[in-house]
């Protein structure tokens, strides 16, 4: 979905390093997430946030640090990137459940990591 | 927590045939199931949903049924097109998670022309 994007797309590191991944939105939704993509593994949740104020850890946080710097904006770091975190990593948005069950979730278009 | 198990994680298929992909979900307290399509080197886009208030919504070629009792739902594509290979997901979300979606593992459809 062009309305959330993601920078870089593509990324080599090395072990140790400390890396950024940034992601914006132009849907005006409040709601942002950060997943982990694996092959066979579908997408894992690392963080959350429901508004500016908000930061959740998902089932797989550890690791990895969130930012939410503006409604629009959400980046995930990595401090001391490691091989295990080579994946594809995706960025969604949606907007404010109001009690009639999940909405739905709009993804960037993935930034895939390689960690050497 | 929700747990999601898809099935299967690769489905082949002729062009023009039917697709059948299926899901089943832990928490009965789930009521929303999205299921998404991820083109290569794409995100995943949502293609269809249903609320646990309907037993089968239908749009053009895609279907989703539930099956509330069983706690399972599937996705069906009928006279399948070479465009339609991609990852597929189903996910399963519920009212006091606010819009937290736990997946499946993803099926790779294959349609062959």
């Amino acid at each position: 979905d062009a309305d959330v994007t993601q920078t870089p797309r593509n990324r080599i590191t090395k072990t140790g390093k400390r890396i950024m991944l940034e992601c914006s939105q132009t849907k005006g939704h409040d709601r942002m997430y950060w997943y982990r993509q694996d092959p066979g593994l579908g997408l894992r949740l690392i963080y959350y946030s429901f508004d500016v104020k908000d930061i959740n850890k998902g089932e797989i946080s550890d690791g990895y640090s969130v930012s939410r710097q503006a409604q629009a904006k959400f980046s995930l770091s990595l401090e001391s990137a490691i091989p295990n975190q080579t994946a594809l990593y995706f960025c969604a948005t949606s907007d404010l459940a109001l009690g009639t069950g999940g909405k739905t979730q709009y993804f960037g278009p993935g930034t895939r990591l390689l960690v050497l | 927590g929700e747990n999601v198990e898809q099935h299967p994680s690769t489905l082949s298929v002729q062009e023009g045939d039917s697709a059948v992909i299926k899901c089943t979900y832990s928490d009965s307290a789930s009521n929303y199931f999205p299921w998404y399509k991820q083109e290569l080197g794409k995100g995943p886009q949502l293609i269809i949903d249903i609320r646990s208030n309907v037993g089968e919504k239908k749009d053009q070629r895609i279907a989703v049924t539930l099956n509330k009792t069983a706690k399972h739902f599937s996705l069906h594509i009928t006279e399948t097109q070479p465009e339609d290979s991609a990852v597929y997901f189903c996910a399963a979300s519920k009212n006091n998670a606010g819009n937290m979606l736990t997946f499946g593992g993803g099926t790779r459809l294959m349609v062959k022309p």
